[in-house]
């Protein structure tokens, strides 16, 4: 039963452009959502987030978007980078618990 | 050093025996996380210590399983009789106080686990 979905496994976008990294969730307990960056051999870090009450959260180049009624996120990069080049991974949580359900992640290689 | 510490970095066992993977979180932090990623998988959370109360241990594969947390700061993840599909990057993760699921959790680089 996975709850949060990364149909993209990978995503390949030229240095300049937009990437644009897609999630879907089937909980409609979960109220806040995180999007983790992950280099090889190294622990995922935090990216952005948004809560359920908002539907647009900016920091740089980065924007994740949240459309609750289609229990959809996506994660904006603008303009993409080659240092961007990782995996990244869409996280949820919601209700009683704190714990954060993750996707399976998807890797973006940024071409130069 | 100021980030979560896991140890070892990598571990290769035999089928059948028991390990141990240690994680040291950010001092401070009380809410402490361990999640695995096998290959080609996404993060599948484990379990979740928060504070003194009983940890959520409904990730737990199965019983071969467990985790403790010692005075409320190091955390060990014991696997017993490995098993091959427990061949993974075991990951832990803490927050503090009331933000691991507002926040952001602040990972370590992994325990890698190969069983031969």
């Amino acid at each position: 039963d996975q709850q949060v979905k990364q149909n993209s496994p990978s995503l390949s976008v030229q240095e300049g452009r937009i990437s644009i990294l897609n999630c879907d969730y089937t909980n409609s307990m979960f109220d806040y959502f995180l999007w983790y960056k992950k280099y090889p051999a190294e622990g995922p870090t935090f990216l952005i987030s948004i809560s359920s009450i908002k539907d647009k959260n900016e920091d740089g180049r980065f924007t994740v978007f949240l459309n609750k009624s289609a229990k959809h996120l996506s994660l904006h990069i603008v303009p993409s980078q080659p240092g961007d080049s990782a995996v990244y991974f869409c996280a949820a949580s919601g209700g009683a618990t704190n714990k954060l359900i993750f996707g399976t992640g998807t890797l973006l290689a940024v071409q130069p | 050093g100021a980030g979560v510490s896991q140890s070892p970095s990598n571990k290769v066992t035999e089928k059948g025996k028991d390990v141990e993977l240690r994680c040291d979180p950010i001092s401070g932090h009380t809410a402490l996380y361990w999640y695995r990623q096998s290959l080609g998988q996404g993060l599948e959370f484990l379990i979740y210590f928060q504070g003194n109360s009983a940890p959520d241990k409904s990730g737990l594969p199965s019983d071969r399983f467990s985790a403790e947390r010692t005075g409320g700061s190091v955390s060990t993840l014991t696997i017993q009789r490995t098993q091959q599909e427990d061949s993974a990057v075991y990951l832990c993760a803490s927050s503090p106080a009331g933000q691991g699921g507002t926040g952001e959790l602040f990972f370590g680089e992994g325990s890698r686990l190969t069983v031969l």
